[in-house]
């Protein structure tokens, strides 16, 4: 298996533009998390999602972000429109059913830059 | 909000010595993971322990987790260069998926 997928690895763009970063789970996983990691705030929650349907989005920071998993297969994580606050490391990470706990598995991340 | 916290923020070392870093975190646990990032990476899962039990092994690693002073620590033993990276304590809450990182710990591992 590839692992979790994620694309870009890298954008650059202007305040006020819509930004969205792709995440590909691995196949079987029945969780998906979106995490958002910075300097200042460390690995924040953002939202996650159990087969598709989002379950705590309470970490969302706010009306700008929106997150949707319209299949087991691939989730969407948008801003607009962006800040330069918003610059960080978005990270998905699906989680391993067979596990039996709550381990999960990270893609390498989106490095977001808002100029 | 962070549910863990790691101490110490940053620990360096020489090649072949023991690592320690702490974890405390806040709330009742099912149980708690630790996982390392490497530069520039995502985050990669190490171990887990569960809320019953005291202490787990694997491989050079030894985490221990005591529930009553609501804290955990992780030991690399013999140390090598490649174990540079940051380590990060995560928790989930009893009744929920959501797993809550720590703060970190950045160790560095000199050759």
């Amino acid at each position: 298996d590839a692992g979790v997928i994620q694309s870009p690895r890298h954008e650059v763009t202007e305040m006020g533009q819509e930004v969205t970063l792709r995440c590909k789970p691995i196949s079987g996983h029945d969780y998906l998390f979106w995490y958002r990691q910075t300097m200042m705030r460390g690995l924040e929650l953002l939202i996650y999602f159990n087969n598709n349907v989002p379950i705590d989005d309470s970490g969302m920071p706010e009306d700008r972000f929106s997150a949707k998993m319209p299949n087991a297969s691939f989730s969407t994580l948008k801003i607009q429109p962006s800040e330069p606050r918003d610059s960080a490391v978005y990270f998905c990470a699906s989680r391993d059913r067979g596990s039996g706990a709550n381990v999960l598995t990270f893609g390498a991340g989106s490095r977001l830059t808002v100029l | 909000s962070q549910q863990g916290e790691e101490d110490p923020q940053a620990l360096s070392i020489q090649e072949g010595e023991n690592a320690t870093m702490n974890c405390s975190y806040k709330t009742s646990i099912n149980n708690l993971q630790w996982y390392r990032q490497n530069s520039g990476r995502g985050l990669v899962h190490l171990i887990l322990i569960r809320s019953n039990e005291r202490e787990k092994h694997s491989g050079r690693l030894r985490v221990t987790l005591d529930t009553s002073k609501k804290s955990s620590s992780l030991l690399i033993t013999a140390s090598r260069a490649a174990d540079t990276a940051s380590y990060f304590c995560a928790t989930d809450e009893a009744s929920s998926y959501k797993l809550i990182f720590g703060s970190g710990t950045r160790l560095l591992v000199r050759p």
